[in-house]
């Protein structure tokens, strides 16, 4: 089945850590997208990318990096330079950016930094 | 700067009758906007969408609808099932006719629940 998956589900690391957290798409997508739920917020976007080897900020990208080596993989790196890194994390995908479509989430990944 | 709003964080509605969750944006350049429903623990999926072009949307149950001038979209449901119970998201993307405008910026989501 055609999807978008996100892992682990949940992770917890030691504050001061980088953790890598994985998103494959195999929709054949065009644009990926990182977004943040904190409780009481809505979703703030943290990167995206319109195409292979692209990527540009969203409004929160600060202590995050992105890489997109492949167009089905987008993983986000949280740093140690990243203040608050606890909570719910969104990957999703869309056709192309360009166009106006709905863009599919996964299922999230809850991070606890500890 | 809160570009998508939604002022209501819950709403309660009694099985059967009709939910309407609201939503604003201060963005003039908004032409498309989505409505998402979430669980908690999951990821959100998609509802229904509006195109700037059009004033309404219906599919089934749910009604979206869009007042350009006002700068504001509603959602409803009729007539509410207990299962329509969650938190829901309304969004919106610029043209994309726009360089680097292809985002989707999300309200802060509006917890619906449905009382048998």
């Amino acid at each position: 089945d055609g999807g978008i998956t996100q892992s682990p589900k949940y992770l917890f690391r030691k504050e001061g850590q980088n953790v890598t957290l994985s998103c494959e798409q195999n929709l054949n997508h065009d644009a990926m997208y990182w977004y943040r739920q904190d409780p009481g917020q809505g979703l703030r976007l943290i990167y995206y990318s319109q195409i292979v080897n692209d990527f540009q900020k969203g409004d929160i990208a600060e202590g995050y990096s992105v890489s997109r080596e492949k167009k089905e993989s987008f993983p986000l790196t949280v740093t140690s330079a990243q203040k608050n890194p606890t909570a719910f994390y969104l990957c999703a995908s869309s056709i192309d950016s360009g166009i106006n479509t709905e863009a599919f989430f996964g299922q999230g990944t809850r991070l606890t930094v500890v | 700067d809160q570009q998508v709003k939604q002022n209501s964080p819950s709403l309660s509605v009694q099985e059967g009758r009709i939910s309407i969750l609201n939503c604003d944006y201060t963005n003039s350049m908004f032409d498309y906007f989505l409505w998402y429903k979430k669980y908690p623990a999951e990821g959100p999926t998609f509802l229904i969408s509006i195109s700037s072009i059009k004033d309404k949307n219906e599919d089934g149950r749910f009604t979206v609808f869009l007042n350009k001038s006002a700068k504001h979209l509603s959602l409803h449901i009729v007539p509410s099932q207990p299962g329509d119970s969650a938190v829901y998201f309304c969004a919106a993307k610029e043209n994309p006719s726009i360089q680097g405008a292809q985002k989707l910026v999300f309200g802060q989501g509006t917890r619906l629940t449905i009382n048998p």
